[in-house]
């Protein structure tokens, strides 16, 4: 029951280029999504997120697209660099429909991202 | 930066055995997870805790799992009888309200043998 898939499993670009990472969602309700960064070894770090109200939003390097027509979502990060490396996580949940506050997140599988020097 | 800490780091144990994987969310925090790992798949939900209560459980939060915040600033997570297929990541995390994102340990590698 995959309702959030990331279907690369790795990515590998060059410092300072633009890494994207996809991320497609199957469940309707969810309307509140979330990127993560987990390094080894290390529990998931929280990156950005957004909103079904909004189709984008950024924070420095890192950008959120969100197409709900699609129910697609990207992340962008420029420009890239090796410290990026990491396993990007993309999560879901359905905010509103689960009542606001005690919300639980869905979890894609994942997408290593390596960039080289 | 606070941070919520997982204690023991890697436990492994023998099938039937009792754990407790031991969690200190961050202090001000009021909604409390337990999530894992099992290698090469996704992170997966177990279960939520607030006011002291589970909020939602998972499928794989059956009997043989228990969850505990004691204390106020503990939060455990009880496997009473293990199987092989509890070999996971075991990851906890905290939230404080509204749209604030949960915050992950660096989780405990449970080893069934």
């Amino acid at each position: 029951d995959q309702q959030v898939k990331q279907n690369s499993p790795s990515l590998s670009v060059q410092e300072g280029r633009i890494s994207i990472l996809n991320c497609d969602y199957t469940n309707s309700m969810f309307d509140y999504f979330l990127w993560y960064k987990k390094y080894p070894a290390e529990g998931p770090t929280f990156l950005i997120s957004i909103s079904s109200i909004k189709d984008k939003n950024e924070d420095g390097r890192f950008t959120v697209f969100l197409n709900k027509s699609a129910k697609h979502l990207s992340l962008h990060i420029v420009p890239s660099q090796p410290g990026d490396s990491a396993v990007y996580f993309c999560a879901a949940t359905d905010y509103h429909y689960s009542g606001g506050s005690n919300y639980k997140l869905t979890f894609g599988k994942g997408t290593l991202l390596t960039v080289n020097p | 930066e606070p941070e919520v800490t997982q204690t023991p780091s890697h436990q492994v144990t023998q099938m039937g055995q009792e754990v407790i994987l031991r969690c200190v969310p961050i202090s001000n925090h009021l909604y409390f997870y337990w999530y894992r790992q099992i290698l090469g798949q996704k992170v997966e939900f177990l279960v939520s805790f607030y006011n002291n209560e589970i909020s939602e459980k998972s499928e794989i939060f059956d009997d043989q799992f228990s969850v505990e915040r004691p204390d106020g600033s503990n939060f455990t997570l009880k496997i009473r009888s293990t199987k092989l297929e509890d070999s996971a990541m075991y990851f906890c995390a905290s939230r404080l309200q509204g749209r604030s994102p949960l915050h992950f340990g660096n989780g405990t590698r449970l080893t069934v043998t």
